[in-house]
């Protein structure tokens, strides 16, 4: 079983300024990723970054990057220069082998002037 | 654009009915995936299919049920439609059954009345 943790229900971030999003897991799985999609109030999912369970390094996408601490089992996102278009709502997600994704509960992340 | 079509965006029938809802994956996407976001549930797996094979079931009611076509198109079945089943279903597509990223379509919304 598989199980994610987003403990922060809502976020505000001044534009321009760094936000981390807190993602904590637990999985039985050796191998296995962890990803973060951003849900925007139009309701598609975006996908943001991917981390394996094996990788050396943390993830990077543009303003993304993802906290990658194995032994504390977190996978925190990072969005540095926030922008008013990243307000939305953003899921933290695990996969083991089978690649179906347990997602968290969400954060609503608010960018302000 | 993900890539990923979903049809129809949006469908509202009432208690009972049964309908049809259709995913087209991304050019080269052998896996199709298929979730359910409703307010109470969150974002849950339903049901997941590789090259027409059914490789992973989730929290799928029997009322429900999916198939993918021999051109990877796929289509999820839901019956004896009840109030609960309201919700935003999305399908994702990735290339392979593994570990990796999926990329969702924009959804459907069903409504119930």
């Amino acid at each position: 079983a598989q199980k994610i943790t987003q403990t922060q229900p809502g976020m505000f971030v001044q534009e321009k300024e760094a936000v981390t999003l807190d993602c904590t897991y637990d999985t039985s799985d050796p191998s296995y990723g962890l990803f973060w999609y951003k849900q925007p109030s139009s309701g598609e999912m975006i996908f943001l970054i991917y981390q394996g369970s094996y990788d050396q390094q943390n993830a990077t996408e543009g303003r993304y990057s993802l906290n990658f601490q194995k032994a504390r089992k977190s996978a925190n996102l990072v969005i540095s220069a926030s922008q008013l278009g990243d307000s939305a709502m953003y899921f933290c997600a695990i996969a083991g082998g089978g690649n179906k994704l347990t997602f968290g509960t969400g954060t609503q992340l608010k960018v302000e002037l | 654009d993900s890539g990923v079509t979903q049809t129809p965006k949006h469908l509202i029938t009432a208690t009972g009915q049964r309908v049809t809802l259709r995913c087209s994956p991304r050019s080269g996407d052998l896996s199709v995936y298929w979730y359910q976001q409703s307010l109470d549930q969150g974002l849950q797996f339903l049901i997941q299919y590789y090259n027409g094979e059914e490789r992973a079931k989730g929290n799928i009611l029997e009322r429900f049920s999916a198939q993918q076509f021999p051109d990877l198109h796929s289509e999820l079945n839901l019956s004896s439609l009840e109030l609960g089943d309201s919700a935003l279903y999305f399908c994702a597509s990735s290339p392979r059954a593994g570990v990796q990223p999926q990329h969702f379509g924009d959804g459907t919304r069903l409504s119930i009345l």
